[in-house]
């Protein structure tokens, strides 16, 4: 089945206790990104990545790292997690960011991750 | 500053009539609209989309306008059944990456 997999689905943690998020998908997609929810601003981008080795900023990068080092995966790295970053969190990927036709393409979304940090 | 406006967080309508999401934009920019549907505990799923060289687009019961003077858009679901009833964001692209809405929470009551 095609998906995207995020782990953990909850979590709760405490101020500066490092913690990781990951992303898989398994449809060979190229294009891989980030986005939190929060209550009455929607989804936000943090990092997104275009390729292998390619990951850039996206609106709300502060505090978040990345990594790229295979297609299918794409882990979201809090170093220090402060109360702030308490959010829902959700990756996504796509075939590539345009379609052949010069379109957005479709992004796929993972199930999302309910980060708590007290 | 946000780019894509969802100015009502709730809509409730009843089952069988028709539902209108609304979204509006700032950014002239923007060429491609897509619409997410989002149930409680899953991520968002595409719903529906639009080019900026077209006024209409239409899926079924889903219906995608696109009025780029006003830059506005608007989902119409007809007719609305309690399984539509979900978190819908628009989002907005100009170079691939979106930028999406607030959310608007449809509830479709039987």
């Amino acid at each position: 089945e095609a998906q995207v997999t995020q782990n953990p689905r909850y979590l709760i943690t405490v101020t500066g206790k490092k913690l990781t998020v990951t992303c898989s998908q398994n449809m060979n997609h190229e294009y891989m990104s980030w986005y939190r929810q929060d209550p009455g601003l929607g989804l936000r981008q943090i990092y997104y990545s275009m390729n292998v080795e390619v990951t850039d900023k996206g609106d709300v990068p502060e505090g978040y790292k990345v990594s790229r080092k295979e297609k299918r995966n794409f882990p979201l790295i809090l170093e220090s997690p402060s109360p702030n970053q308490t959010s829902l969190y959700f990756c996504a990927s796509s075939l590539s960011l345009w379609t052949s036709g010069g379109s957005t393409d479709t992004q796929y979304f993972g199930p999302g991750t309910r980060l708590t940090v007290l | 500053d946000q780019q894509v406006k969802q100015n009502s967080p709730s809509l409730s309508v009843q089952e069988g009539r028709i539902s209108i999401l609304n979204c509006d934009y700032t950014n002239s920019m923007f060429d491609y609209f897509l619409w997410y549907k989002k149930y409680p505990a899953e991520g968002p799923t595409f719903l529906i989309s639009i080019s900026s060289i077209k006024d209409k687009n239409e899926d079924g019961r889903f219906t995608v306008f696109l009025n780029k003077s006003a830059k506005h858009l608007s989902l119409h679901i007809v007719p609305s059944q309690p399984g539509d009833s979900a978190v819908y964001f628009c989002a907005s692209s100009n170079t691939g990456k979106l930028i999406f809405g607030q959310g608007t929470t449809l509830q479709v009551k039987p």
